[in-house]
């Protein structure tokens, strides 16, 4: 079984860039994955930041960024702001009838 | 305004069911996918089914398939999940979100089930 892979945790200095990866155990993560990433606060739902690899949702800032990196999935934030400080979650499509998340990164902002 | 608000969470036995209902509004519900997804306490997401606008085709993560049924009425905007065999694993925050091009755009806030004796 394929297990989609990230960091458990990522530290960023207050405007700083940093980059979350999203990947796979088995095999490389491609456009036809249609990667999208997910931000989510304690205690609040999931907000969708990126969908179909690097296409921002309404309303996110352009300081959030998604891409292909080799045989990965990135998100990049830059200008990292305090309010930030949250998890990060990849969802890939494994084929047309499966949707896989990573296990998420928590990101740390100091 | 987009609105997808979750209930019927609550406490079952193991091997007992419950069904889920999403209530939506704000935007054509009958031309839309939703999926279902669930978050276990201090866990990561994990998506749970999909349901096809029209209703006729469904898809499922192992974890659920032959427990889990996802349906929905479209004459009442309403997304559905019957839960059945439920086992302590099951116990999440489960949330329904509408399916945006192979992603999810609108989440609701969740409704809360637990398995326990």
């Amino acid at each position: 079984q394929t297990v989609v892979t990230q960091e458990p945790s990522i530290s960023v200095s207050p405007g700083g860039t940093v980059t979350l990866t999203c990947g796979l155990s088995s095999g490389s993560v491609s456009s036809s994955h249609y990667t999208s990433w997910y931000q989510q606060t304690p205690g609040q739902a999931p907000r969708t930041l990126i969908y179909s690899t690097n296409i921002r949702s309404s309303g996110v800032p352009d300081r959030f960024s998604g891409s292909i990196l080799g045989n990965q999935a990135a998100l990049t934030i830059s200008g990292a702001q305090a309010d930030d400080e949250s998890h990060y979650y990849c969802l890939l499509c494994m084929g047309y009838d499966i949707r896989v998340f990573g296990g998420g990164t928590k990101l740390t902002v100091l | 305004q987009v609105h997808l608000v979750e209930s019927g969470g609550g406490l079952v036995q193991p091997g007992g069911s419950l069904r889920l209902s999403c209530a939506a509004s704000g935007f054509s519900f009958s031309r839309s996918g939703i999926h279902w997804v669930r978050q276990a306490p201090g866990k990561g997401l994990e998506w749970v089914a999909f349901i096809r606008s029209d209703g006729k085709i469904q898809y499922y993560a192992d974890s659920v398939k032959g427990r889990f049924t996802i349906s929905r009425d479209n004459s009442k905007n309403t997304l559905y999940l019957q839960m059945n065999r439920l086992r302590p694993e099951d116990t999440a925050l489960y949330y329904c979100a509408r399916d945006q091009s192979w992603s999810f755009d609108y989440w609701g806030q969740g409704t809360l089930v637990t398995v326990s004796s």
